[in-house]
């Protein structure tokens, strides 16, 4: 069975300060990792995918396969930033979805 | 291109009753996911369809069924509704079943609510 946990429900982060998303998995295969967002009153879309290695908004996310590990990263938090983030893993032909944590950025 | 669609965005049913929720997919997109969301909770994956087949199933019981039409909207039925079954649901649709890119564009979702 294939799991994804992200132990921080909620998060705040004064602006400027440094940024990181827990996400860890659980998965026999080769993973495939994604972080997905949810700004407010705004539909669920894609952040970015390890596979892709990209920066998208400032932020990043390292597949640590040692630790099973996909944290989300961004050095300087803004405003914006303040969502709904979630991780994913693709496995067994299915995306399963962690339980989110709620990023507040504070001014 | 409004993106995904779905209706109805809320509705109120009684236990033991069914329920039928409808998502067009994005412009050029051909395989609908739908996934449940309770409150507080990550989606979870209910099924996938592509070319009018169930590919993909997650967890869930015979209770939770759907269909996809030639123009590749899709259904979601739940029949013998449980206060449990109360959430949101999602539909996301993608380009054939490379669920693996990750590249899943969902809509706003339908709010269901059981008593």
């Amino acid at each position: 069975a294939q799991r994804v946990t992200q132990p921080e429900k909620l998060l705040s982060v004064f602006k400027g300060a440094p940024v990181e998303l827990k996400c860890n998995y659980s998965y026999s295969g080769s993973p495939e990792l994604f972080w997905y967002v949810q700004y407010s009153r705004q539909r669920l879309q894609l952040l970015l995918r390890h596979i892709s290695r990209e920066s998208i908004k400032g932020f990043t996310a390292d597949l640590n396969k040692g630790e099973t590990s996909f944290h989300l990263k961004k050095p300087f938090a803004q405003e914006e930033d303040s969502a709904m983030y979630y991780c994913a893993l693709f496995g067994n032909e299915k995306l399963t979805f962690g339980t989110g944590t709620r990023l507040t950025i504070i001014p | 291109d409004a993106g995904v669609t779905q209706s109805p965005t809320h509705l109120i049913k009684t236990r033991g009753q069914q329920v039928t929720l409808r998502c067009s997919p994005k412009s050029g997109h051909d395989t609908v996911s739908w996934y449940q969301q309770a409150l507080g909770q990550g989606p979870q994956f209910i099924f996938q369809y592509y070319e009018e087949e169930e590919r993909q199933r997650g967890n869930f019981p015979d209770r939770f069924s759907g269909h996809q039409f030639p123009n590749y909207s899709s259904e979601l039925n739940v029949n013998a509704l449980l206060l449990g079954d109360s959430a949101l649901y999602l539909c996301a649709s993608s380009v054939g079943l490379a669920v693996n890119t990750g590249e899943l564009f969902f809509g706003e979702g339908s709010r269901l609510t059981v008593l």
